[in-house]
């Protein structure tokens, strides 16, 4: 079955730029998207069809999707940033998520 | 705006059935070309999907719960189901409904959740 997989943590220091992986098999000849989940809340998607920000999520964050990896890319990085970060595509009919990455920012 | 609410039973015994309902509120389900997926999470695991459904009633499942998965749609209701049967301790999770507006950029299938319910805890305890 088609695998998705995220470091497990990423670190970044306030107002620097985090970036978080997202690798599978030929990822970047499908589309990819990305969620946020902040402790005790439910995901909102950040990004989908790869570059696209829904309404709403901040310009700070966009992400790219090449090869096998996708990227979220998260300029200068607030304190409200940290959170769990999942990327998501879809194989053989069904949804397929990354494990996830926990982002500290300290 | 649309808002999702998950609701149904916090507790269900092993081999019973787990039966949810997804209620949507702010808009009509049966209105526009979404789906409506049902999404799980167990305690310290990664997010799993568990299936969907059109607004014409048309259904996909996750091939590793298919066998166990029924979701339905009542637009008279403004709501959509999940009942997964003969559960163990390895379906408790926190269950998510959400919003599947997937769809078709030239050749290539976009498949996203754009709207998710704030989530419900189900214990599968005896």
């Amino acid at each position: 079955s088609y695998e998705l997989t995220q470091p497990p943590s990423v670190s970044v220091s306030p107002g620097q730029t985090a970036s978080i992986t997202c690798s599978g098999d030929k990822l970047g000849h499908k589309y990819a998207c990305w969620y946020q989940r902040r402790p005790g809340q439910s995901p909102v998607l950040v990004i989908y069809q790869d570059t696209k920000r829904p309404s709403g999520i901040p310009e700070r964050f966009s992400s790219s999707n090449s090869g096998s990896t996708a990227t979220l890319t998260i300029s200068e990085a607030q304190a409200v940033d940290e959170a769990d970060y999942y990327c998501q595509t879809w194989d053989s009919g069904t949804v397929v998520f990354g494990g996830g990455t926990k982002l500290t920012v300290l | 705006q649309v808002q999702l609410q998950e609701s149904g039973p916090g507790l269900v015994k092993p081999s019973q059935t787990l039966s949810l309902t997804c209620t949507v509120s702010g808009g009509s389900i049966g209105s526009g070309t979404y789906y409506w997926s049902w999404i799980r999470q167990p305690a310290g695991k990664g997010l799993e999907w568990i299936g969907r459904i059109s607004t014409s009633g048309r259904t996909n499942y996750n091939p590793s719960l298919k066998s166990r998965v029924t979701i339905s749609l009542d637009p008279s209701k403004n709501q959509f189901s999940l009942k997964l049967s003969y559960v163990t301790a390895a379906d408790t999770a926190v269950y998510y409904c959400a919003r599947d507006p997937s769809d078709y950029s030239g050749s290539h299938y976009i498949w996203y959740f754009d709207l998710w319910g704030r989530g419900t805890l189900v214990t599968v305890s005896s």
